[in-house]
This record gives structure tokens, sequence and C-alpha cells, in this order.
């Protein structure tokens, strides 16, 4: 399977203790999202990178989150001392830049997401 | 925030055409409209883009008005399976903003 691979599928966690998710994008693509979706709700963006460079991320993203991408490749997403309220599917998606300038964003391709609970 | 409006629901008899409506008054030249829908506990699925023209793939057709304030996403022959929320967002180059979508009902 060449598309978006995200691990692990389902998280369960006590609040207080740290979680980390791992994305593996589509290979040649250069970018990288973090979306966070609660339910009933459209996906929230929280964070992109271009390669290795983190280059936005929402106010969502409190200082207990924090997200890498080392070699530009796979990306984690770490979550520490857990909150209720973090519980969600995080989602994770891969795009590669087009368009007349290289600007562009071409299509996205997200994973299944990671399915966080905690209690 | 979302730069779209779309209606929350729409209900469409399988073999129809589903006809879902966005509007996107303060889209800029250079920005896309995209669409994605999401089917129950699975991850977004892009269907199709476009700048100014009318755009048609194997899933779906993409009419954008000439002035460029609302598109409409055509599913030709609606089935059940396409039962799913569906997504319009309008990007350039950052990240993709969803809205809460509109959530289509295909009935048998």
């Amino acid at each position: 399977d060449t598309g978006v691979s995200q691990d692990p599928r389902h998280k369960i966690t006590k609040r207080g203790q740290n979680v980390t998710f791992r994305c593996d994008p589509i290979s040649e693509h250069n970018r990288l999202y973090w979306y966070r979706q609660t339910l009933g709700q459209g996906p929230e963006f929280l964070t992109y990178f271009q390669n290795e460079a983190q280059l936005e991320k929402s106010r969502l993203l409190s200082d207990r989150f924090s997200a890498e991408r080392p070699k530009g490749s796979f990306s984690t997403l770490e979550i520490q001392r857990t909150e209720q309220g973090d519980s969600a599917m995080y989602l994770c998606a891969s795009s590669s830049q087009g368009g007349l300038f290289r600007l562009v964003n071409t299509e996205a391709f997200f994973g299944q997401g990671t399915r966080l609970t905690v209690v | 925030d979302a730069k779209t409006t779309q209606p929350p629901s729409m209900d469409c008899a399988e073999g129809r055409a589903a006809n879902l409506p966005c509007n996107h008054s303060t889209i800029s030249g250079n920005e896309y409209v995209y669409w994605y829908r999401q089917i129950h506990s699975q991850g977004p699925q892009y269907i199709i883009h476009g700048l100014k023209n009318n755009e048609t793939n194997e899933m779906a057709s993409l009419i954008i008005t000439e002035d460029r304030k609302s598109s409409t996403l055509i599913l030709p022959h609606a089935t059940l399976r396409d039962t799913a929320v569906y997504y319009c967002i309008v990007d350039y180059g950052q990240n993709f903003v969803f809205g809460p979508g509109t959530r289509l009902s295909v009935l048998p």
C-alpha cells in the first residue's frame, strides 16, 4: 500500500500520560499535515511541514503538543500530559507542490487516522 | 477559519445526480477550490479541484461560476456508497481549512 499510513490506529491512555503517533506520508510528497477531528466536526488544522521545516502551527497546538519530521520523511506527533479534551481522531495528510509557480498544493491524501481516547 | 459556506445536509435519491453547492465569495484570484469527502470513521478522500475552468474526473464534476464566488460538485449517478460528509475548501499553498461540510444522504 503506497498511501499515507498512521500508527497506531487506536490508542487508549490514562490522563497525564504521554502519547506519540507516527505518520508515514506518500514517499514523493514534501508536505505533511496534522489535523485533529472531534465527533461531528470537520478536521481542524494543527501544523504542517515542508520537508523537515515546520512552517505553520495552529493556536490549537498548545505547549503540550510537539510535532517533528526530522529527515523530511515520516513525522511524529507527541502529546504530553494528556487531558480528556485531547480525545479525538488525529489525521495526517501529505501533498506535493504543483501549479505554475510550484507554490500551490496538489491534492492531499489522508491516512486513516489515530483515534485517541484519554480516560 | 474556513472561507466557504455549505448547506449542513442534503438528501439525494439513488441513481440521481447529487448537486452540492458551495459559496466562496471571498476567494482570491489564485486560490483553488478543492472538494473532499469523508465516509464515517475514515480519513477524508480527495475528489476533485479546480481554479477557473470546470473540471471532470471519474468521480465527479466541478462547476465553478464565472466570478468564482461559488461552485457546485456534481455526482452524476449517486449510489448508497456516496453517503458521506462533503467538504469544499479554498486553498493556495498554505493548509487545507475544513468547514463543517455537507452531510449527503443517498436514499434507496
